[in-house]
């Protein structure tokens, strides 16, 4: 079974509306992490936001936030009035504490592909 | 410089050559990786150098050796590839230790194999 899955192969959305990404993880651990990273064309990944799985609050960061639904799974990325420069890959992905030390290995959804309309 | 940093961005390369990709990270991190990035396909970790000491070789072929001189540079070293080695190739830091362990990333190297 995949461990992250983003079943939206792309999205489209108007400029200035808002759109979520959806986002399912599949771990047995009780301490785990959740990020989110954009990729432009240019192919660089930028970290966009962080999710612990002991956080009470949903994360945010300006017009990121994370709708972090645990007993579903779920951690989904929504983007608040959508900018043309918001077009991109994102990718989700998790890290896990197995066997105590982790070394922040990640594993990464296969990503969405982000349209923004003028 | 900031951040993480990767040269060559481009680099086209004969199965018999010898080429060398670098990474820089200006972040004070103790933990280096590398990353392969193919049309299609999620992103598979190949290395994880954590305090200099590689803690993770993903089953990565030989062809592909991994330096870490110091926890700030990392290296790749290619030869004999094969075409299906071409690819993104992304190097990443963090701070192991740190509460959130987050991993930033350089621009990546377009690797393309003839």
């Amino acid at each position: 079974a995949q461990k992250i899955t983003q079943t939206q192969p792309g999205m489209f959305v108007q400029e200035k509306e808002a759109v979520t990404l959806d986002c399912t993880y599949d771990t047995s651990d009780q301490s785990y992490g959740l990020f989110w990273y954009k990729q432009p064309s240019s192919g660089e990944m930028i970290f966009l936001i962080y999710q612990g799985s002991y956080d009470e609050q949903n994360a945010t960061e300006g017009r990121y936030s994370l709708n972090f639904q645990k007993a579903r799974k779920s951690a989904n990325l929504v983007i608040s009035a959508s900018q043309l420069g918001d077009s991109a890959m994102y990718f989700c992905a998790m890290r896990e504490s197995t066997g105590g030390t982790s070394y922040g290995k990640l594993t990464f959804g296969q990503g969405t592909i982000l349209t923004v309309h003028p | 410089e900031t951040g993480v940093t990767q040269t060559p961005r481009h680099l086209v390369m004969g199965m018999t050559n010898k080429k060398s990709l670098k990474c820089e990270q200006h972040l004070g991190h103790n933990a280096m990786y590398w990353y392969k990035q193919s049309a299609k396909k999620p992103l598979e970790l190949m290395f994880v150098y954590n305090f200099k000491e590689q803690t993770e070789n993903n089953s990565v072929p030989s062809r592909f050796s991994p330096e870490c001189p110091n926890s700030s540079h990392l290296f790749l070293h290619l030869h004999t590839l094969q075409p299906e080695d071409s690819a993104l190739y992304l190097c990443a830091s963090s701070q192991d230790g740190d509460s959130t362990d987050t991993q930033y990333f350089g621009p990546g190297t377009r690797l393309t194999v003839l």
